[in-house]
């Protein structure tokens, strides 16, 4: 198992660029979730998907986040514009589960993506 | 609102030691808890988790954690720590039916020689 496979490890971009951050689940998970981490706030869910739809955006910033998974295999965590304050390092995660007991279920993290934006 | 405390924001240890990591959670009906261990650079790896049943759990790498709920607690241990066990680690909690997990803020361990 490859494991939840996240790019770029490492980005450095100036303010006001787009960012992509790509994302591949576990193969057969189910659920997919976007953290950001910072030394401030710590680990934050961003959003997350079940089956493909978003089920709770609620932890997306601003207007200026978008998720996106077109398909089982493959997501997108997009910022337009990028700003200094959104320097962090976002992490995929999947799960398998269902509804009722996806909090019983393993959440695999990838490595992340180190956002830097100067 | 359901809510994770981890009180010790930096612990160090001595290598050989043993080691004790808090962590307090708020939530009305019974809680599904978590430990995740995050190396430098690396993303989370899960330690443990209790569902239901016996209070004591075991996991990897030589943790195990004990459920209180007389306490709210949910506490990690490790006999005797090795160098290799530094970093951050957080607690989590998770509910049936509820979708995602609340991570607390995490207690950054030190393993000195």
């Amino acid at each position: 198992d490859a494991g939840v496979i996240q790019s770029p490890r490492h980005e450095v971009t100036e303010m006001g660029q787009e960012v992509t951050l790509r994302c591949k689940p576990i193969s057969g998970h189910d659920y997919l979730f976007w953290y950001r981490q910072t030394m401030m706030r710590g680990l934050e869910l961003l959003i997350y998907f079940n089956n493909n739809v978003p089920i709770d955006d609620s932890g997306m910033p601003e207007d200026r986040f978008s998720a996106k998974m077109p398909n089982a295999s493959f997501s997108t965590l997009k910022i337009q514009p990028s700003e200094p304050r959104d320097s962090a390092v976002y992490f995929c995660a999947s799960s398998l589960g269902d509804r009722e007991t996806i909090s019983g279920n393993t959440i695999y993290f990838g490595e992340g993506s180190w956002l830097t934006v100067v | 609102a359901q809510s994770v405390t981890q009180p010790d924001i930096h612990i160090t240890v001595s290598e050989g030691a043993s080691l004790e990591l808090r962590c307090n959670y708020s939530y009305g009906a019974t809680p599904y808890l978590f430990w995740y261990v995050q190396s430098p650079g690396q993303g989370l790896q899960l330690l443990l988790k209790y569902f239901s049943g016996d209070t004591l759990v075991q996991g990897i790498k030589g943790f195990e954690a004990e459920f209180k709920r007389s306490q709210s607690s949910f506490n990690l241990r490790k006999p005797s720590v090795h160098w290799s066990d530094a970093a951050e680690y957080f607690c989590a909690v998770g509910a049936r039916g509820w979708g995602k997990l609340q991570f607390g803020a995490g207690t950054q361990v030190v393993v000195t020689p």
